[in-house]
């Protein structure tokens, strides 16, 4: 089955750090472009930005450029979602998607189920 | 930074009903990278169309898509119980790859 799954749900403090993944199976993860979006409670959703999964390559929406690192490890078919230093602001769903076709210019055709991250003192 | 804004953002409808949704981009999306998704509460968002108007995969022709340049349209032609839920539009052909704000599609 193509699919993608995610990591469970975090609950964690303000100050910590974390990483939440995404893993490929049923497909070529590697030559797929892999997205991550936010969606805070009750409101819609936010493209965070993307990475080829087969590489570094990587952008970014200037509205999370520095707040998250994301990366890919090609030999595990897994894509990561990092913060340094959580925020109550962070707190959130976040899904990560594949590109359509694995083209750059892609929507997002596979979704995760989501991981919701709760940041809280 | 192309900002989508959809309308309207609510829209209260009937089964059996056609309903049209509005996205506007704030400069012209080219090449037809567009798209328009379907969330329902609790669920990740599911892709409906792409390239202003293919259906992805698994999706009834009743979803249908139009546009270009900056004015696109999702059209469902006779809403099923299952159709109420959130739309969302999103352009892929700058980053950031925004998303409108979204519609919610709610039974009459």
């Amino acid at each position: 089955e193509v699919q993608l799954v995610q990591s469970g749900a975090e609950v964690k403090k303000p100050g910590e750090s974390l990483n939440i993944s995404c893993k490929g199976s049923g497909y070529s993860f590697s030559s797929y472009w892999i997205g991550w979006v936010r969606q805070m409670p009750g409101k819609g959703l936010e493209w965070m930005g993307i990475i080829y999964a087969g590489g570094s390559d990587t952008r970014y929406s200037p509205s999370f450029q520095g707040q998250v690192t994301i990366s890919a490890d090609k030999s595990i078919n897994t894509a990561y979602l990092h913060w340094s230093s959580l925020r109550a602001s962070d707190t959130a769903m976040y899904f990560c998607a594949r590109h359509l076709g694995g083209s750059y210019k892609g929507a997002f055709d596979l979704w995760g189920q989501g991981t919701m991250v709760t940041v809280s003192s | 930074e192309i900002v989508l804004t959809q309308s309207p953002g609510t829209l209260s409808l009937s089964p059996g009903e056609r309903a049209t949704l509005s996205c506007r981009a704030s400069q012209t999306v080219s090449s037809n990278y567009f798209a328009w998704y379907q969330q329902k509460p609790g669920q990740a968002p599911r892709l409906l169309i792409y390239g202003v108007s293919s259906r992805a995969t698994g999706i009834p022709d009743r979803f249908s898509g139009s546009g270009s340049g900056t004015d696109f349209t999702l059209t469902i032609s006779r809403l099923e119980p299952e159709d109420f839920a959130v739309y969302y539009c999103q352009q892929y052909d700058n980053s950031p790859r925004n998303f409108g704000q979204g519609t919610k599609l709610e039974i009459k």
